[in-house]
C-alpha cells in the first residue's frame, strides 16, 4: 500500500526566505508520481509541481522546485522567496503507475500549515 | 489544463435529507474522482467513476450512501444521501485523463448539515 507521510503539522517562516516541506513516501510499485498541492482557506486545491519516480532531474516551476531523492523515498518542496500568499495548507500526495487498475488515485499526506510572517 | 466547475459551492442541508453535487470538465477525461475532505483533516478518496461503468468505491465507503453518475466524459455527480451532521465537509472531485503528469481538481463544495 501507498503511503504518504508529512511530519510538519505547521511552518512559520519569514518573507522573502525559502522554505522546504517535508515529503516521505512508502511504495512497492517502481513507478508512481508524486504531486504537491496548495489549498488556501477558500479550499481549491491548487496544483503546484509533479515529479515522476522515473525522472532523472528534479521538478521545477516558478519557485516550485522538488528536492527528490529516491533512495530516501523522499520529494520536499522547495519554495523559494516565500511571499505572504504563500500562506497555506500544503498536501504532498502520491498517484500509482498507469496500468494498473485503481491505483491513479491520489494518496495524501496529512499536510503542513504554511505561515509567511512579513 | 483542464477546468473544473463543481456547483453548488457551498450548502447548508438539515440532518436526514440529501444533496447532489455536479462535476463539469471541459474536456474529456477518462478517470473522474471524488474526495471528502473533513474538517481540519486530509483528502480521502470517496470513489472512482468511469465512464460506462459502475463506480469504484473505497473501503469505508458505500453506494447506498453516496450514489455516483457518470453519463459522459465531461461530467459527473455525487449524492450525500440521508445527511448527518458528520458528513459535513468539503467534497472535491478531480480528474485524470490518464498518462498526465498532472490531476487537477474542482473548486470544491462546502457542506455544512445541521
Amino acid at each position: 500500500a501507498q503511503k504518504i507521510t508529512q511530519t510538519q503539522p505547521g511552518m512559520f517562516v519569514q518573507e522573502k526566505e525559502a522554505v522546504t516541506l517535508d515529503c516521505t513516501y512508502d511504495t512497492s510499485d517502481p513507478s508512481y508520481g508524486l504531486f504537491w498541492y496548495k489549498q488556501p482557506s477558500s479550499g481549491e486545491m491548487i496544483f503546484l509541481i509533479y515529479q515522476g519516480s522515473y525522472d532523472q532531474q528534479n521538478a521545477t516551476e516558478g519557485r516550485y522546485s522538488l528536492n527528490f531523492q529516491k533512495a530516501r523515498k523522499s520529494a520536499n518542496l522547495v519554495i523559494s522567496a516565500s511571499q505572504l500568499g504563500d500562506s497555506a495548507m500544503y498536501f504532498c500526495a502520491m498517484r500509482g503507475p498507469d496500468l494498473i487498475q485503481g491505483a491513479q488515485k491520489l494518496v495524501f499526506g496529512q499536510g503542513t500549515r504554511l505561515t509567511i510572517n512579513p | 489544463s483542464a477546468v473544473i466547475s463543481q456547483k453548488p459551492s457551498r450548502d447548508i442541508c438539515q440532518r436526514g435529507t440529501s444533496l447532489t453535487i455536479q462535476c463539469q470538465v471541459d474536456s474529456q477525461v477518462t478517470m473522474m474522482f471524488w474526495y471528502r475532505q473533513q474538517p481540519g483533516q486530509s483528502l480521502t478518496l470517496i470513489a472512482t467513476a468511469n465512464q460506462g461503468s459502475e463506480a469504484t468505491y473505497e473501503s469505508g465507503f458505500v453506494i447506498d450512501k453516496f450514489p455516483i453518475s457518470r453519463p459522459n466524459l465531461t461530467f459527473s455527480t455525487l449524492t450525500v444521501s440521508n445527511m448527518s451532521p458528520e458528513d459535513s465537509s468539503i467534497y472535491l472531485c478531480s480528474v485524470y485523463a490518464g498518462g498526465s503528469e498532472t490531476q487537477y481538481f474542482g473548486p470544491g463544495t462546502r457542506l455544512l448539515v445541521l
